[in-house]
């Protein structure tokens, strides 16, 4: 089974400052890899995902993810976050062709 | 506007009674999931569906029962044999079964809670 492992369960970061958050995958032939976003007591809504073709993955709300093949690796960035960045960003990777196997989660901390 | 609906918000449950969980959506996907989410886990799959009366057994499936008699239903029956159902539930669906086109879109969530 593919799977994924954000390295990071917490971020702090200050207002307007560059994030990163990290994920690695499991290496496999193909790989189809996603970014979700969780607001509190809310489901989850897709940021980003890659399928094929340009490694740099352009979403929604500013950010951006790079699929690395030699690292094996999918982080998530954005340059200048905001207070309203605050939430629980999931990596996921498409298990079995089927469902999504997702990563525990990162929770991101936008303070003034 | 088209969505997934999630209801209730809130459940509260005793011991050893079944609960069914309603999960609706509008949007003629084919295929539908059910996630738990525990804090610190991410989520983990209990059934999915790909078309109507068929379902499979996801990571985390004893305890719990589903059924699709219905392209825009899937309802989730947690039972009183899951030995811990305290948590947050998420259902999802996706026009393309087993395609990585086939984005999910993610209700609201119920949150159930066992006194």
């Amino acid at each position: 089974a593919q799977s994924v492992t954000q390295l990071d369960s917490q971020v702090p970061v200050f207002e307007e400052a560059p994030v990163e958050l990290r994920c690695n995958y499991s290496s496999s032939v193909s790989v189809y890899l996603f970014w979700y976003v969780q607001y509190p007591n809310q489901g989850l809504q897709l940021l980003l995902k890659y399928l094929s073709g340009s490694t740099l993955v352009k979403g929604i709300n500013g950010f951006e993810a790079e699929f690395n093949k030699s690292q094996t690796s999918f982080h998530l960035r954005k340059p200048s976050v905001h207070i309203s960045d605050t939430a629980e960003y999931f990596c996921a990777v498409i298990d079995s062709g089927y469902a999504l196997n997702f990563g525990k989660g990162t929770s991101l901390l936008v303070t003034p | 506007d088209g969505g997934i609906t999630q209801s209730p918000k809130y459940l509260f449950r005793k011991e050893g009674q079944n609960v069914t969980l309603s999960c609706e959506q509008n949007l003629n996907h084919d295929a539908m999931y059910w996630y738990r989410q525990d804090p610190g886990q991410g989520l983990r799959l209990i059934y999915y569906s790909q078309i109507v009366n068929d379902f499979q057994k996801g990571d985390i499936a004893e305890g719990y029962s589903v059924s699709r008699e219905k392209k825009e239903s899937f309802p989730l029956t947690v039972t009183s044999a899951q030995k811990n159902p305290t948590a947050f539930y998420l259902c999802a669906s996706s026009i393309l079964p087993g395609s990585p086109l086939g984005e999910q879109f993610f209700g609201p969530g119920t949150r159930l809670t066992v006194l």
